[in-house]
């Protein structure tokens, strides 16, 4: 069964302090691996898609990568604003454009 | 653009109100979905349309019925509601062959 798991569940970082959130995923095939913030109240917001192992993209703060069974969002020197639940979902090759999300990382940033 | 609209942002309806959510995207995208989002959960996917056609009912009870009326629009219709309904809604847009979903603001509904 295809599965989605995010850690940690919840991450308190202090202004500045660097740190990764986690996606690990079994999928049959995948299509694609997707990063979206999600601020309280709001619809997610699209960060990243990455589609093959060793693929890296930036954003700012925000740098995500893949490997075979898990993706990482790093956050370098992170800001208050940052604060947001992460989350990742899945596209697996044989249920079409069908995501499968992950629980999410609660992050909070503290001045 | 990358913009998914949605209307109402807020809804409070009783047991027996009929209601609508309604969502628009100008991107051209033709698969458009409904997810359902309770506190501190990840979305779960309601309903996908692709070329304006019902693709997936993730067995959503049938008090919910989508409808799509053209390639921009995507509604979602509300009879006989149950407070455990009650949750944030989201529309997502994307193209059928491509994979990034744009997500709207969401409709806060409350069933009271």
């Amino acid at each position: 069964e295809d599965q989605v798991t995010q850690s940690p569940e919840a991450l308190r970082l202090q202004e500045g302090e660097s740190s990764s959130l986690n996606c690990s995923y079994t999928v049959s095939g995948l299509r694609g691996l997707f990063w979206y913030r999600q601020d309280p109240g709001k619809g997610p917001e699209f960060l990243f898609t990455l589609y093959s192992a060793g693929e890296e993209k930036e954003k700012e703060r925000l740098k995500a990568t893949l490997t075979k069974k898990e993706s990482f969002l790093h956050i370098t020197a992170p800001k208050p604003e940052d604060s947001a639940t992460y989350l990742c979902a899945v596209q697996a090759v044989d249920t079409g454009n069908q995501f499968y999300f992950g629980t999410g990382t609660s992050l909070t940033v503290i001045p | 653009d990358t913009e998914v609209t949605q209307t109402p942002k807020h809804l409070v309806m009783g047991m027996t109100n009929k209601k609508s959510l309604k969502c628009e995207q100008h991107m051209g995208h033709r698969a458009m979905y409904w997810y359902k989002q309770k506190a501190k959960k990840p979305p779960e996917l309601m309903f996908v349309y692709s070329y304006e056609k019902l693709s997936i009912n993730e067995s959503v009870p049938s008090r919910f019925s989508p409808e799509c009326p053209n390639s921009s629009l995507l509604n979602l219709h509300l009879h006989a509601l149950q407070p455990e309904d009650s949750a944030l809604y989201l529309c997502a847009s994307s193209q059928v062959h491509t994979y990034e979903q744009y997500f709207g603001p969401g409709t806060r509904l409350t069933v009271t």
